[in-house]
């Protein structure tokens, strides 16, 4: 069992160009959700999806768009990437919340800088 | 709005106790979380508490919780090198999402 992957694992991009960052997990959970970290700012929400076909915004969604056309996969796609940007980007699952709790699962980050 | 804090660093001897603290803003949160980041690598939970519990022990690792204050802290016991690594608290966003709320990160370096 893969959990989750997450891919590429580094990529340098030109200002301007469009990316997706691709993340897949083999668990069978409705939530996905995509974060940033940055030093000193810990992670913080782009985009998440409760369930397959639905998608909400986090914190700092601007600039980057997300699909979820089925339950295994959540791209997030930088359609004209600047170099604020720049970071680290952790791709996350979770199961259903039971009572509030909530277990979310890590993939092992794409390390993205934009020149 | 919600808000998690940390502090940034913490610098301890190897075999010495680590205490991380963190300050959040949602009492309603049912569910507190530490979640570990090894180098490298993505977020791992440690453990978690649940809201009407004041301590939690599990081995090494006791948690406890001051829900008046709004305090949580993840103390270490016996600290070793392989502790060394960023630890996030995390807060249930209490709505329909149960999103997470990260705080910044500690980073704790063990000296040997």
């Amino acid at each position: 069992i893969a959990g989750i992957t997450q891919a590429p694992t580094s990529q340098i991009l030109a200002a301007g160009r469009r990316m997706t960052l691709r993340c897949t997990q083999d668990m069978r959970h409705n939530a996905m959700y995509w974060y940033r970290q940055d030093l000193g700012l810990g992670l913080r929400l782009i985009h998440y999806s409760n369930t397959a076909g639905t998608t909400g915004k986090g914190e700092v969604p601007d600039g980057y768009s997300v699909s979820r056309a089925n339950t295994d996969d959540f791209p997030l796609t930088l359609a004209s990437a600047v170099p604020s940007q720049t970071s680290v980007y952790f791709c996350a699952s979770s199961d259903s919340a039971r009572e509030g709790f909530t277990e979310q699962f890590f993939g092992p980050g794409t390390r993205l800088t934009v020149l | 709005g919600e808000d998690v804090e940390q502090s940034l660093f913490l610098s301890v001897r190897e075999g010495d106790s680590s205490v991380i603290n963190c300050t959040y803003t949602d009492s309603s949160s049912t569910y507190l979380y530490w979640y570990k980041q090894e180098p490298g690598a993505g977020l791992q939970l440690l453990t978690y508490i649940f809201s009407n519990m004041d301590m939690k022990q599990d081995q090494r690792l006791t948690v406890l919780l001051n829900k008046k204050d709004k305090h949580l802290s993840l103390r270490i016991a016996d600290t070793q090198t392989g502790d060394s690594a960023i630890y996030f608290c995390a807060e249930t966003l209490m709505d329909s999402s149960y999103k997470l709320i990260f705080g910044s990160g500690t980073r704790l370096l063990v000296r040997p």
